[in-house]
């Protein structure tokens, strides 16, 4: 079964310089990777998509997939206070049913 | 953007009592999904669909059911709830295929509390 491991736990940053943010995951045939954001109390906002390796940029974040190495990251160009929230790492096997296995989760407080 | 939609926003059930959490969708996705939020534990996923009238059991199927009589609706049963059942729930439907079709979108979530 999927296994998908986030660190840190939490992070703190100031506003403007850059957040990183570590997945893991155990199944090498997965091919399928997101990013979700959650705010506190609201549902979940996906931040960006990435298929193949190397780095994908959807606005002010950009994945970077490594799958020989069986991880994929998240960098967070300039954040704002307002990018505080939990930042999750989902993945997905195409051909196991394209179900999303999560990790637990990176909270993110960006201060002013 | 992809609309789901769920209801209620807040329930709050008896130990023992039923329970049916609703979900629908209106991008004609034909997988649906019904997952729970702990800490400690992160998003888990209790049952999914493929279309109308398929349900499949996910990774923590015990205690529920799910119901899919049409495309756009999906529902997640509590039988016979019990307080560890209190968590927050989430529905989400995505396509088929590879790549960027099989973008699973949220609803905003159920805050079940049993008592």
């Amino acid at each position: 079964q999927q296994k998908v491991q986030q660190s840190p736990e939490s992070l703190t940053v100031s506003e403007g310089a850059m957040a990183s943010l570590n997945c893991t995951f155990s199944d090498r045939s997965s091919d399928n990777f997101r990013w979700y954001r959650q705010h506190s109390g609201k549902g979940l906002e996906v931040l960006v998509s990435i298929f193949s390796d190397g780095e994908k940029e959807e606005g002010s974040f950009t994945a970077h997939l490594n799958r020989a190495s069986l991880h994929v990251f998240l960098h967070i160009r300039e954040p704002q206070p307002s990018d505080s929230a939990l930042y999750l790492c989902a993945v997905m096997t195409n051909s196991a049913g394209n179900k999303l296995t999560f990790g637990i989760g990176t909270r993110v407080l960006v201060r002013p | 953007e992809a609309a789901v939609t769920q209801s209620p926003r807040n329930k709050v059930a008896v130990t023992g009592g039923k329970v049916t959490l609703s979900c629908n969708q209106t991008n004609n996705h034909n997988n649906m999904y019904w997952y729970r939020q702990d800490t400690g534990h992160g998003l888990r996923l209790i049952h999914y669909s493929y279309g109308a009238g398929s349900t499949e059991k996910g990774d923590i199927p015990d205690g529920y059911k799910a119901s899919r009589p049409s495309q756009e609706n999906f529902s997640l049963i509590l039988e016979l709830a019990t307080p560890s059942q209190t968590s927050v729930y989430f529905c989400a439907s995505g396509g088929t295929g590879g790549g960027s079709q099989n973008t699973l979108y949220f609803g905003a979530g159920t805050r079940l509390s049993v008592l």
